[in-house]
């Protein structure tokens, strides 16, 4: 186990649906982050959140909305999602945030949008 | 732009034999690569960092070998055994202060008995 926590561990929702995934970290950790990990493909980083405010948002579609009550706790809120959206959702933390800092990833929401 | 990609898409070894895994970046700047490891069903897990002050890290069974001049970083397991089927990433941490780290396309390691 890494400390990193997601829920549901799998979700399949249609385009009309409104669903969220939760992240929760128990490493005290102030920085959190979601990525989108699709079939051969790199990751692709979404969001990342440092001390409760977002400090990045790379050109995510608004369908995705992420939130963020404390450094423990992240959510993605899904909303009229696209059937392209169909990947596997990790969130991670780490330390402080920033491009130096180990990671440390939950095991996923494998999501099936319908 | 800055990329981070991996030479092999897939790898097959025999139990017991080395694995060697490559890793290209093209971010002159950076300076901290972390190899993490995919297990099925998993999300991805740190196996080992290097600074780019370091050309060789070892720990157990894995060296991480960086050679800045040509912008290639390799991860070497040893005595590889059927446990370490999965995919293993290479990640740029860029630059300090820098909240993106960019992760390469993965190589899938495949351990024969």
């Amino acid at each position: 186990e890494t400390g990193v926590t997601q829920t549901p561990r799998h979700l399949v929702m249609g385009m009309t649906n409104k669903k969220s995934l939760k992240c929760e970290q128990h490493l005290g950790h102030n920085a959190m982050y979601w990525y989108k990990q699709s079939a051969k493909k790199p990751l692709e980083l979404m969001f990342v959140y440092s001390l409760e405010e977002r400090v990045e948002n790379n050109s995510v579609p608004s369908r995705f909305s992420p939130e963020c009550p404390n450094s423990s706790h992240l959510f993605l809120h899904l909303h009229t999602l696209q059937p392209e959206d169909s990947a596997l959702y990790l969130c991670a933390s780490s330390q402080a945030g920033g491009g130096t800092d180990t990671q440390y990833f939950g095991p996923g929401t494998r999501l099936t949008v319908l | 732009g800055e990329s981070v990609g991996l030479h092999l898409p897939t790898l097959s070894v025999q139990e017991g034999d080395n694995s060697i895994i490559n890793c290209a970046y093209s971010n002159s700047a950076s300076d901290y690569f972390i190899w993490y490891k995919q297990e099925s069903g998993k999300g991805p897990q740190f196996i080992i960092d290097i600074r780019s002050n370091m050309d060789k890290r070892q720990g157990q069974r894995v060296t991480v070998l960086l050679n800045k001049t040509v912008k290639h970083l390799s991860l070497q397991i040893a005595a590889t055994q059927p446990g370490d089927s999965a995919v293993y990433f290479c990640a740029e941490g860029g630059n300090r202060g820098s909240y993106i780290p960019t992760f390469g396309r993965g190589t899938s390691l495949i351990v024969h008995p």
